[in-house]
This record gives structure tokens, C-alpha cells and sequence, in this order.
């Protein structure tokens, strides 16, 4: 089925580890964006690309960095992970005149 | 700058009750507004969006009204079922040509008990 690819689904990190988060889009798609998700705060902005080749800080890009690796590709790496950033990650992504169309998340616990 | 604000949740509803899940939102120039729905263990779904002001959202028997002068879009539907629970988010962004960052409210959580 056509839309947004995450992995992991899920995954356990010690304190100080570094960790990859892959996502995916087959739809053609231009912008791509990375989310985190905690209790009673929403959704937040870590990054976003709006087109192939660019990559743009957005409300909380502290601790996080990103690559976009080709149209499909949008990768979020933490270098060292905190246990401030448990979290529930999501990606998405949307064409000019569409919404944002969104992944099933990566659920990441760090101890 | 941007933000919306929800009503808090939870809400449990009787099956078949009228639904309202109040929105606000402050903006700068005319935003685009969205209800996105999480349903259990799921990313989030685009609910309903409207694009510029009196335009109604409408789709699953849910509506939304982009409403200028109060600065609010809010939830409606008309007799919820158990398969609405689900955590309901309110969402701003930039006109759909440009950009469209998406700035999210705290989420709503429903239950809808049989």
C-alpha cells in the first residue's frame, strides 16, 4: 500500500547511544517532516524538508539531526540519546496542495 | 507566535450522543485548519481541513467551521459510535501552496462507551 514508511516500530536505547530513525514515502511527495509526540503537548516540529536537498530547523530541533537522502528518504539520527527524548516519532509528508500525510511512528524509550 | 488550544480531555460520551470538541487558534495572516484523528496504536489520519474562512470541513459525519471572527474551529458530530474513540487533534498551518508546517493542539481523547 502507497503512503509513509517508519522503522523501527519500537526500540530501547541506553543512555548515550546513537540511533537512526528511517522513514519512507512512495507517494512523490516534496516536503517531508519529522514529529515527536509526548503526553499533553501534541505534536512538535524537530525538522522538515521542503524539497529534495534542503532541511529546516523547526520548534524543537535540539539533539536531533537529519538527512534527506534522496525524494523518498528522510532520516532523523539522535548522536547521543537522553532519556528527555522518549518519545513517540512520527514522519510525514505532503505535495503542494494536500495535506500531510502520516507514518504509524516509532515508539522510542531511552533508559 | 502560532498555537491552538484544545479542550481537555478526556471526554466519555454515550453512544449515539451529540459530539463538540472546542479549537481555538491564534494565528498571523489565514491560516489552513485541520482535525487529524489517532485511533489506537495508529500515526494520525486527516479528519476534515478547511482553507479559508466560513468554510465548512465535513467527512465520517464529523464537521468543522473555520470560524474568523472567534478565531476557532470546532468539532461537531451528530451521534458518535464506539469506533469514534480515538484521540482528536486540531491543527493550523500555512496556506496549502506554501510551506504548510503544522502547528498541533494538545489532542482531545474520546471514548464513546456502548
Amino acid at each position: 500500500n502507497a503512503g509513509v514508511t517508519q522503522t523501527p516500530k519500537f526500540q530501547v536505547l541506553k543512555t548515550g547511544q546513537s540511533m537512526t530513525l528511517q522513514c519512507a514515502q512512495d507517494m512523490n511527495h516534496n516536503s517531508m517532516y519529522w514529529y515527536r509526540q509526548d503526553p499533553g503537548m501534541g505534536l512538535r516540529l524537530i525538522y522538515y524538508s521542503a524539497s529534495e536537498g534542503t532541511t529546516d530547523k523547526g520548534e524543537v530541533p535540539n539533539g536531533y539531526n537529519v538527512s534527506r537522502l534522496n525524494k523518498r528518504e528522510f532520516s532523523l539520527r539522535l548522536e547521543s540519546a537522553a532519556p528527555s527524548q522518549t518519545s513517540v516519532y512520527f514522519c510525514a509528508s505532503r505535495t503542494a496542495t494536500q495535506p500531510q500525510h502520516f507514518g504509524d511512528g516509532t515508539r522510542l524509550s531511552i533508559l | 507566535g502560532d498555537s491552538v488550544t484544545q479542550m481537555e480531555g478526556p471526554v466519555t460520551l454515550s453512544e449515539e450522543a451529540f459530539l463538540t470538541i472546542n479549537c481555538t487558534y491564534t494565528a498571523t495572516g489565514y491560516p489552513s485548519l485541520f482535525w487529524y484523528v489517532q485511533y489506537p496504536g495508529e500515526g494520525l489520519q486527516l479528519l476534515l481541513k478547511a482553507t479559508k474562512a466560513d468554510d465548512k470541513g465535513s467527512n465520517k459525519g464529523f464537521e468543522a467551521t473555520y470560524r474568523k471572527e472567534t478565531t476557532s474551529f470546532h468539532l461537531e458530530k451528530g451521534s458518535v459510535q464506539v469506533s469514534d474513540s480515538a484521540v482528536y487533534f486540531c491543527a493550523l498551518g500555512g496556506p496549502m501552496e506554501y510551506g504548510n508546517k503544522l502547528v498541533f493542539g494538545a489532542g482531545t481523547i474520546l471514548r464513546v462507551k456502548s
